[in-house]
């Protein structure tokens, strides 16, 4: 059972396509965080959100836009995407201080 | 950055066996988390650990963080079919952050 929830499960998109991910949670957390997830590698940390404070970019491209316009809404703004950002993209939620994160189901991303 | 080395990365056992895996890292950790994820899904948590020595269990499954801090260890014990995917350790890169990085995942089949 999930508390967290991502929109849409399933995405392509166009190189010059402006499209975004979504992400809920309902767990009364008050931070959340972005991940990427490709094949063969590591999961990678996106963004981190604290109170709806961006507190960490972990060096993305500007071509990836987040917005937290609340604790328990989170979304990934994607424009003029490449190939190679074709990927499982994860939303997680967690409290603050707390290591514990909870992961939604993902958004599979493919740019075509 | 940080590395968590996971092995074996995938492993074949029959149904009723048990399994084990191990997480290493070449710093040390002060808490070990892991995680398995069903294909098409997002991260599940399994088990949290948050001392050395700590033996935890969560059903069939029993965690041990390991005495040096540098390891992590995960059982399964008689696994069954739903058992597979593959799981992950995880843990803060840095003392007093709260942030995750993750291995790269043991995948685990289970021949009925």
């Amino acid at each position: 059972e999930t508390g967290v929830t991502q929109t849409p499960r399933h995405l392509v998109m166009g190189m010059t396509n402006k499209k975004s991910l979504k992400c809920e949670q309902h767990l009364g957390h008050n931070a959340m965080y972005w991940y990427k997830q490709s094949a063969k590698k590591p999961l990678e940390l996106m963004f981190v959100y604290n109170f709806k404070e961006q507190t960490e970019n972990n060096s993305v491209p500007s071509r990836f836009s987040p917005e937290c316009p609340n604790s328990s809404h989170l979304f990934l703004h994607l424009h003029t995407l490449q190939p190679e950002d074709s990927a499982l993209y994860l939303c997680a939620s967690s409290l603050q201080g707390v290591r514990e994160q909870y992961f939604g189901p993902g958004t599979r991303l493919t740019v075509t | 950055g940080q590395q968590l080395n996971q092995s074996p990365q995938s492993m074949f056992i029959q149904e009723g066996e048990d399994v084990s895996m191990n997480c290493t890292s070449s710093s040390i950790f002060n808490t070990w988390l892991w995680y398995k994820q069903d294909p098409g899904e997002g991260p599940v948590l399994l088990i949290a650990l948050y001392k050395a020595g700590e033996l935890t269990s969560n059903g069939r499954l029993t965690a041990q963080f390991g005495i040096t801090r540098k390891d992590s260890f995960l059982n399964i014990s008689a696994s069954i079919p739903s058992d597979v995917g593959i799981y992950f350790c995880a843990g803060p890169p840095k003392a007093g952050s709260y942030q995750l990085t993750f291995g790269k995942g043991t995948k685990l089949s289970v021949i009925p």
